[in-house]
């Protein structure tokens, strides 16, 4: 069964700094999908970015980049040059590419992130 | 502009009442989803619809049932309300590729 787990309650951060957020699955799948998702305070769920197993390449998406260790299953989200308005919860996600599983996200618990002023 | 919407936002039912609780979405998207939201549990997942009157139990049906008649329409219902399903539920879609598109939430309380 697939698990995502994110050890990282809250976090908080001084703006115009870098941030990490930590996220391990678990999978028996060699082939799946890796998401991060971000709740504003207004409750509005917001995909931002997404890995692909099979890519080496960390993804990149404006000022956001994933940190893919796959031998650790590790997909860390970056985020540089933080703003106040990335104040907010970030899911990660992970959806397996095997027949009945390839609809199904499984979230993390999320991460509060606080970046101050 | 795609867009998932979701009535009410705000519900206040009585333990033993039935709620109705509605999702569309403007995008034609085949696959739709309910979950619901509880502090420190992430979105857990209640039910998918592959299609019109094609539907899969998620990871926590019990308590629940969906109805989708039309592809842009799902619904979300409870049966007999009880205190522990008091919790905010989202609607997604998702199209043939990878990313859901969620809905605003509804905020369900059962006294």
């Amino acid at each position: 069964a697939q698990k995502v787990t994110q050890t990282q309650t809250s976090i908080s951060v001084m703006e115009k700094t870098t941030v990490t957020m930590d996220c391990v699955y678990e999978t028996q799948d060699s082939s799946y999908f890796l998401f991060w998702y971000k709740q504003t305070a207004s409750g509005e769920i917001v995909f931002l970015i997404r890995q692909d197993s099979y890519k080496k390449e960390n993804a990149t998406v404006g000022h956001y980049s994933l940190n893919f260790q796959k031998p650790k299953s590790s997909i860390g989200l970056i985020i540089t040059a933080t703003q106040i308005e990335d104040s907010a919860v970030y899911f990660c996600a992970m959806r397996e590419d095997l027949s009945g599983s390839f609809n199904k996200l499984t979230f993390g618990a999320g991460t509060r992130l606080a970046v101050c002023p | 502009d795609m867009k998932v919407t979701q009535m009410p936002r705000y519900l206040i039912k009585r333990m033993g009442e039935n709620v109705l609780l509605e999702c569309g979405q403007d995008m034609s998207h085949e696959t739709m989803y309910w979950y619901r939201q509880d502090p420190g549990l992430g979105l857990q997942l209640i039910y998918i619809s592959y299609d019109v009157d094609s539907n899969s139990e998620g990871d926590i049906p019990k308590g629940y049932r969906v109805s989708r008649k039309k592809r842009e329409h799902f619904s979300l219902i409870l049966d007999s309300a009880k205190t522990n399903q008091t919790s905010v539920y989202f609607c997604a879609s998702r199209d043939r590729g990878y990313e859901q598109y969620f809905g605003p939430g509804t905020r369900l309380t059962v006294l």
